[in-house]
């Protein structure tokens, strides 16, 4: 079975540009979790779907961040302008509702801001 | 809020030595408690759960008990192996939260030949 998969998995760019990271969840899973992994801040919830819609987005650090999930098989993570303080590692996560806390992650999207 | 403590690392160990990873946490209601790890260059993976107090969950060699009257799931194993070289999250999700979880700052281990 394929497992949750995003991409790009390397991404380097200039500040100030758009980034845009890519998830596909598991199929049959309807939560849909963005996580953002710092050495400094750890692993910090960004925002979370179920059935597509977006439950809790308090941790999306500022308006420069934005997530969509269009359909049950695709999420976008979009940062516009970026700047450097975003470079981290991006995880996207699904789960199937009713199974608590058992969520399956990506490999992960590293952005590098310059 | 809820929150998830655990030891500050990171834990470097010689193969076959005892590990115990501390964790404690703060949660309002009756959480499940996990813990994740994390291979070099990979996504977090499930390694054990419990759901309730006094549960014990394991996998891999890896043992961890829910004790609510603590407040802590501490991580053991018996004899590390070099293939366990990792990092270690705690987790809690409440129930009824839409699987939604709350991680520690994880923990670095190393284990040597």
């Amino acid at each position: 079975d394929a497992g949750v998969i995003q991409s790009p998995r390397h991404e380097v760019t200039e500040m100030g540009q758009e980034v845009t990271l890519r998830c596909k969840p598991i199929s049959g899973h309807n939560s849909l979790f963005w996580y953002r992994q710092t050495m400094m801040r750890g692993l910090e919830l960004l925002i979370y779907f179920n059935n597509n819609v977006p439950i809790d987005d308090s941790g999306m650090p500022e308006d420069r961040f934005s997530a969509k999930m269009p359909n049950a098989s695709f999420s976008t993570l979009k940062i516009q302008p970026s700047e450097p303080r975003d470079s981290a590692v991006y995880f996207c996560a699904s789960s199937s509702q009713g199974v608590t806390g058992e969520l399956f992650f990506g490999e992960g999207s590293r952005l590098t801001v310059l | 809020g809820d929150s998830v403590t655990q030891m500050e690392g990171p834990v470097t160990l010689s193969e076959e030595a005892f590990l115990t990873i501390n964790c404690t946490y703060t949660a309002t209601g009756y959480p499940s408690l996990f813990w994740y790890v994390q291979y070099p260059g990979e996504g977090l993976q499930l390694l054990l759960k419990a759901t309730k107090a006094d549960d014990k969950g394991s996998n891999k060699g890896f043992e961890a008990t829910y004790r609510k009257e603590t407040t802590s799931f501490h991580l053991e194993k018996g004899s590390v192996q070099v293939s366990d070289s990792a990092v270690y999250f705690c987790a809690l999700s409440e129930y009824g939260a839409n699987s939604k979880l709350t991680f520690g700052k994880g923990i670095t281990l190393s284990v040597r030949p």
